[in-house]
């Protein structure tokens, strides 16, 4: 079983939209989760960090994690060209520094 | 200051070469980490170091050696590979502990093996 899991996509959204992206982890007894964003050919960049089961809001980005259920979201409110990217989850194994990666989820948001 | 500066950018590199790439950062972070990506792949965790000490090595072929020198730098030493390493290599750190363990990455080095 993969230890963090994420749809693949594409996903595509019309600008201004909703999007909506989901991962799902395999360790219980994780307490940190990421999500990062990465353009083509770039390295990956924090966009946002998540401790506390609940939502937690950065402008228009808001991640939601629900540890009962091992599921964490990333939700991009008014969707902007300029948000597509490879959007990946990351989750801290054991909190020893152990970060995996998802697979990654390719949004599109299009003009 | 978040950065964590790696060099250099690119490197081209024979199958009988030595090389290395380096890493460095001043944020006082604890832990640094080296991951490996393939095109449309995620991020592939190879080393961790916490403390100055290797903490995780996910089964890396030993012609990848890593070496952590002091608290801010770090290095990953090559040597006889193989053109199917070619990838984008990545160092990021973070804080060892507590809450505040987000992870910055640096530019990467783009390895290709000829």
């Amino acid at each position: 079983q993969k230890e963090v899991e994420q749809n693949s996509g594409p996903l595509s959204v019309p600008e201004g939209a909703i999007a909506s992206l989901n991962c799902t982890y395999s360790d219980r007894g994780s307490q940190s989760f990421f999500w990062y964003r990465q353009y083509s050919g770039k390295s990956p960049e924090l966009i946002m960090s998540i401790y506390s089961n609940g939502d937690k809001e950065d402008g228009r980005f808001t991640a939601q994690l629900n540890k009962a259920s091992q599921y964490v979201s990333l939700l991009i409110r008014d969707s902007q060209p300029s948000d597509s990217a490879t959007y990946l989850c990351a989750v801290n194994i054991d909190n020893n520094n152990d970060m995996r990666f998802g697979a990654g989820t390719r949004l599109t948001v299009k003009p | 200051d978040t950065e964590v500066t790696q060099t250099p950018k690119h490197l081209v590199m024979g199958m009988t070469n030595k090389k290395s790439l380096k890493c460095e950062q001043h944020m006082g972070h604890r832990a640094m980490y080296w991951y490996k990506q393939k095109a449309k792949k995620p991020p592939e965790l190879m080393f961790v170091y916490s403390y100055e000490k290797l903490s995780i090595n996910e089964s890396v072929p030993s012609r990848f050696s890593p070496e952590c020198p002091n608290s801010s730098l770090l290095n990953l030493h090559l040597h006889a590979l193989q053109p199917e390493d070619s990838a984008l290599y990545l160092c990021a750190s973070s804080h060892a502990l507590g809450a505040g363990i987000e992870a910055f990455f640096g530019q990467g080095t783009r390895l290709t093996v000829v």
